[in-house]
């Protein structure tokens, strides 16, 4: 049961344009999504996050849109440089009031993006 | 820097052979978590450590254990290795307390089996 889904495998960018990478999930108890970004030969690097009680947050060129209705977000980068060319992964937690809370993440499958110069 | 280290970045072993992974973080977070990335796939969760308590998920196999001997330092032992058990290993941390706490990665371990 795959909580978590990033239908788009790849995406293919010219540099400068606008970069979309999309994330679905299922499970209505997820309150906290993350983005993080891969580079081969290299552990996840933290992008950005949002709580379930915005609908969105920017960071520099990176905003993250959460849809609770539609069980969505989408994150977007503009411009898009070639050194964005990395696999992204999209990650949900269920988190709590605080205390022991301690976020399990449920990760996609990942959207390897490409920014062509 | 403050940062998660993962040793060694690759590993060979040999099938069945007991091999140890490494994990040493200076961030002084409480929480560290293993997992498990096979090509193509996303990291699964095998446990993880909330100080000393211990978590293991429900389908992580008895093949794998865990050893946190103090807030620093988290091993990941791998019994017996079988052809299946390749993958990249990635450590992570957390400082859990917040309502929401984000992970943080180490560079991961690449396992080989022969």
């Amino acid at each position: 049961d795959q909580q978590v889904k990033q239908n788009s495998p790849s995406l293919s960018v010219q540099e400068g344009r606008i970069s979309i990478l999309n994330c679905d999930y299922t499970n209505s108890m997820f309150d906290y999504f993350l983005w993080y970004k891969k580079y081969p030969a290299e552990g996840p690097t933290f992008l950005i996050s949002i709580s379930s009680i915005k609908d969105k947050n920017e960071d520099g060129r990176f905003t993250v849109f959460l849809n609770k209705s539609a069980k969505h977000l989408s994150l977007h980068i503009v411009p898009s440089q070639p050194g964005d060319s990395a696999v992204y992964f999209c990650a949900a937690s269920v988190g709590g009031a605080g205390g022991t809370s301690y976020g399990k993440l449920t990760f996609g499958q990942g959207t390897i993006l490409t920014v062509h110069p | 820097d403050a940062m998660v280290i993962q040793n060694p970045r690759y590993q060979v072993t040999q099938f069945g052979k007991p091999v140890t992974l490494s994990c040493s973080q200076t961030l002084n977070h409480n929480v560290m978590y293993w997992y498990q990335q096979k090509s193509s796939q996303a990291p699964k969760l095998l446990f993880h450590y909330y100080d000393k308590d211990f978590n293991n998920e429900a389908d992580t196999p008895d093949n794998f254990q865990s050893r946190r001997p103090n807030t620093s330092f988290c091993f990941l032992d791998i019994r017996s290795p079988g052809l299946g058990d390749a993958a990249m290993y990635l450590c992570a941390t957390s400082s859990a307390g917040g309502i929401q706490e984000t992970q943080y990665f180490g560079p991961g371990t690449r396992l080989l089996v022969l």
